[in-house]
């Protein structure tokens, strides 16, 4: 079985500070992707990123950052110098990699909130 | 700009009384999904057409029914709603060559929400 578990249910923070968003994962297989999404007022969900399970590197992109680390089985998300318009619930999500594995398995989301 | 679009946004119905919601992409993407999404929860996967192949999650309740007349849309048919079906519902496109697979990046519409009374 899959599980995704993002502690934080909101956070407040003002902008300009930096936030992390923590997500935690189960699954046991070997080959899997991990997924950030943003659900911003509108509803839409908008992809971020994906990493698979055999790409451990950082990434960053532009004020967003991840961090994969399959040793305590977490990817959270740092976002710098925060916006107001970062606004918005962000959700973690897990796919196992196997074909047929079409389900995407959602963190339960943390809304955040960037103060002016 | 090519996207995912679904009518109606706010859909209130009463119990019991059948609804459809709609979903179009002009992205030419082969597969479709609906989610739901209910109240601070997260989404959940109730089926998904690869082209005209349909593929329905074991736990989706048999009153949730899913039409795709050709690659641009997707219909949602929920027979019978319940109070419990409230909920936001998520319509997603992938382009995925081959087999699905968990590494297909989903691209989202805005989403119906349903209010049932």
């Amino acid at each position: 079985a899959q599980k995704v578990t993002q502690a934080q249910t909101e956070i407040s923070v003002v902008e300009k500070e930096d936030v992390t968003l923590d997500c935690v994962y189960e699954t046991r297989d070997t080959t899997y992707y991990l997924f950030w999404y943003k659900q911003p007022p509108s509803g839409e969900l908008v992809f971020l990123i994906r990493r698979n399970s055999f790409d451990e590197q950082n990434e960053i992109s532009g004020r967003y950052s991840w961090n994969f680390q399959k040793s305590t089985s977490s990817f959270n998300f740092t976002i710098t110098a925060s916006q107001v318009v970062d606004s918005a619930v962000y959700f973690c999500a897990l796919s196992g990699g196997g074909t047929g594995r079409r389900a995407l398995t959602f963190g339960s989301g943390t809304r955040l909130q960037v103060q002016p | 700009d090519a996207m995912v679009i679904q009518n109606p946004r706010y859909q209130v119905t009463q119990f019991g009384k059948p609804v459809t919601l709609s979903c179009s992409q002009t992205l030419n993407h082969n597969v479709m999904y609906w989610y739901q999404q209910k109240s601070s929860q997260a989404p959940k996967l109730l089926f998904h057409y690869y082209d005209k192949d349909f593929n329905n999650e074991a736990d989706t309740p048999d009153n949730f029914q899913s039409r795709r007349p050709n690659t641009s849309f997707c219909f949602l048919d929920i027979r019978s709603p319940g109070l419990g079906d409230a909920a936001m519902y998520l319509c997603a496109t992938s382009r995925v060559t081959g087999v699905v697979s968990g590494a297909n990046v989903l691209t989202f519409g805005a989403g119906s929400r349903l209010t049932v009374l």
